[in-house]
């Protein structure tokens, strides 16, 4: 069974960083990009960024240029996903997704679970 | 960056046809795609490609568009349906329309 398990809970002070991880099981995580993706409470959902899982290139948003760096561990077969420089506003749900072809970025039918990131002094 | 709209919610009722709008500030081709969430849960795709139906979704779904303009349209609306539908372009990067919540008439 095709599956994105991501890492549990995270709470941070203003300023700190948080790593998540997002492991691929029934697949290899090469075969496919990872793009991430996540929703403040009661907002929508935003576009973090993508990784193809081939060569490592990355490609983000914006507004998370500088800030956030992602990463995989192919014996692992985990992604991971580093934010630094966190704010009150970060406090969100962080999803991990898989396109649907080949492409780094394409429509997203494999979800993990989503990890909760909690920023708060 | 390429702007998203779309209408901030829809009521309605069990058994209505419903269209569900997303407009690109630019054309995004058909790199279009519609997702669905309920509270809780993780975003579920629905139609990629603007009009191609995802293995596992009631045909009742349907979506249609090109460029600039899309629709996503619900026929006969179930009670499981009444959910956050969010739109996605992935010609560029990956933005997401800001969501249209279907609540109860």
């Amino acid at each position: 069974q095709v599956e994105l398990v991501q890492s549990g809970a995270e709470v941070r002070k203003p300023g700190a960083s948080v790593k998540l991880s997002c492991k691929a099981s029934g697949y290899s995580l090469t075969s496919f990009a990872l793009n991430w993706v996540r929703q403040a409470p009661g907002l929508g959902l935003e576009w973090m960024g993508s990784i193809n899982t081939g060569n490592h290139n990355t490609k983000f948003s914006q507004r998370f240029k500088g800030r956030v760096t992602l990463s995989i561990d192919t014996s692992a077969n985990t992604a991971y996903m580093a934010v630094s420089g966190l704010r009150s506003d970060d406090t969100a749900i962080y999803y991990c997704a898989r396109p649907i072809t080949s492409y780094t970025e394409d429509a997203l039918d494999i979800w993990g679970q989503g990890t909760a990131v909690t920023v708060s002094s | 960056d390429i702007q998203m709209t779309q209408s901030p919610s829809l009521s309605a009722s069990v058994g209505d046809r419903l269209t569900i709008t997303c407009r690109t500030s630019q054309s995004v081709s058909n790199d279009l795609h519609w997702y669905q969430q309920k509270p809780g849960e993780a975003p579920k795709l629905l139609i990629y490609g603007s009009s191609n139906l995802q293995g596992g979704v009631p045909s009742r779904f349907s979506g249609s568009g090109f460029g600039t303009d899309f629709t996503l349209t619900i026929n006969s609306l179930q009670p499981e349906d009444f959910a956050t539908y969010y739109c996605q372009q992935t010609y560029t990067s990956g933005t997401f329309g800001p969501g249209t919540r279907v609540h109860f008439k």
